[in-house]
């Protein structure tokens, strides 16, 4: 298996600009997380689906940040407009939820950097 | 609430020595412990540990769980600089939900 898929892996952007974060779980998970990471907060959760529902968006900084998951082998996290604050490195992590042996597998980051 | 906390929060140390990462917990439906390797890129899975007392192995790395004071121990022996990572430490408390709670984490810097 390719493992968790995000793309792009570096973004840079202009302040106010929308931006779209892609990932695609390893096939036959059931559960995808967005997280954000940054020196001064560390591993943050976002939003978590299971079985393409979202379950928790608490995590969600502001009504900018959108996510969806119109399918079980895809996912989007949209940021709109964008500040230089959501500076910060986002990873997608998948995993099944159901056996004993639930482990969340991260894909590689997009680092996104808001000028 | 739920909360996982590590410590130390950074650690230097010399090629060769050994090393005792802390892990400690106070959450509800407790299901699992995860440990990662974070280096220069997404976290990577180490270990997953569920019952007490029992050492998980891999190589130079183990790590153990005491469910009853509830915290977990990542050793590392005859360290290298390869070893040099953030370690996070996550839990899992899946039973209405596919929630993991993830640690601040643990930043070891191995000195040659």
């Amino acid at each position: 298996d390719a493992g968790v898929i995000q793309s792009p892996r570096h973004e840079v952007t202009e302040m106010g600009q929308e931006v779209t974060l892609r990932c695609k779980p390893i096939s036959g998970h059931n559960s995808l997380f967005w997280y954000r990471q940054t020196m001064m907060r560390g591993l943050e959760l976002l939003i978590y689906f299971n079985n393409n529902v979202p379950i928790d968006d608490s995590g969600m900084p502001e009504d900018r940040f959108s996510a969806k998951m119109p399918n079980a082998s895809f996912s989007t996290l949209k940021i709109q407009p964008s500040e230089p604050r959501d500076s910060a490195v986002y990873f997608c992590a998948s995993s099944f939820w159901g056996e004993a042996k639930n482990i969340q597998y991260f894909g590689a980051g997009t680092r996104l950097s808001v000028l | 609430e739920d909360k996982v906390v590590q410590s130390p929060l950074s650690l230097v140390v010399h090629e060769g020595d050994t090393v005792t990462l802390n892990c400690s917990y106070e959450v509800t439906n407790f299901r699992s412990l995860l440990w990662y390797k974070q280096e220069k890129k997404a976290p990577t899975f180490l270990f997953m540990l569920t019952s007490s007392g029992i050492e998980k192995k891999s190589g130079r790395l183990s790590s153990i769980l005491d469910k009853k004071e509830l915290f977990s121990i990542l050793n590392i022996t005859a360290t290298q600089t390869g070893d040099s990572a953030i370690y996070l430490c996550a839990v899992d408390v899946s039973n209405t939900g596919n929630q993991f709670y993830f640690g601040t984490g643990t930043s070891l810097t191995v000195i040659p």
